[in-house]
């Protein structure tokens, strides 16, 4: 595609609930990130992947927290048993290889955890 | 201490100004530096990279790097009302040789306001 595609792009869900957010990066990107940002907040690194594999998981705030990746290409984070301090926008960006750090970013999912 | 400082502002300066914008780093083996603007309710865009020590300019932008010290800046040069935007300040952790690169770690961001 021509840019990172999120989705959806808004998410309302109660409290306990499980969730997944997808990510399908830019065609030929290797390296896929997950930010959360809180309102009025910075970005918070969440999760890195080079390919399918996550050389840095440590971000994820907690075990409920959980992403994968497969064929290079599309990304699911998954959150379970929902929380409210959840809340947030989910950003995803990718890169072209190596990682340059010019990340291209999704127009994110709001998360709103009731 | 925070990996990635900045002030969150806001700074409000007068169009035409010189709107400087700063950052500090903990990491001093970070490689690469980067500044992003986000315009309210938008994603962030990168705006500026900087890898070595010293000046680099792009049309009204400056980014200033000084690895001793571990600070970066970004420099507006003859400010309008359209660079009003939150400014991010990104470092890489990881190094850039051998296909491999870090996390990039963001700032709390500057908002800056650049009034008519």
């Amino acid at each position: 595609g021509a840019g990172v595609s999120q989705s959806p792009s808004n998410k309302v869900t109660e409290k306990g609930k499980d969730v997944e957010l997808r990510c399908d990066p830019i065609s030929g990107h290797t390296a896929l990130y997950w930010y959360r940002q809180s309102l009025g907040q910075g970005l918070e690194f969440l999760i890195y992947f080079q390919g399918n594999s996550a050389p840095d998981k440590s971000g994820l705030p907690s075990d409920r927290f959980s992403a994968e990746r497969t064929g290079g290409s599309v990304s699911t984070l998954t959150i379970q048993r929902t929380q409210q301090e959840d809340s947030a926008v989910y950003l995803c960006a990718s890169s072209l290889p190596p990682p340059t750090g010019e990340l291209f970013f999704g127009e994110g999912s709001r998360l709103t955890v009731l | 201490q925070k990996e990635v400082e900045q002030n969150s502002g806001p700074l409000s300066v007068p169009e035409g100004a010189i709107a400087s914008l700063n950052c500090t780093y903990s990491d001093r083996g970070s490689q690469s530096f980067f500044w992003y603007r986000q315009y309210s309710g938008k994603s962030p865009e990168l705006i500026m990279s900087i890898y070595s020590n010293g000046d680099k300019e792009d049309g009204r932008f400056t980014a200033q790097l000084n690895k001793a010290s571990q600070y970066v800046s970004l420099l507006i040069r003859d400010s309008q009302p359209s660079d009003s935007a939150t400014y991010l300040c990104a470092v890489n952790r990881g190094a850039l040789i051998n296909n491999q690169g870090g996390k990039l770690i963001f700032g709390q961001g500057t908002e800056l306001s650049v009034k008519p």
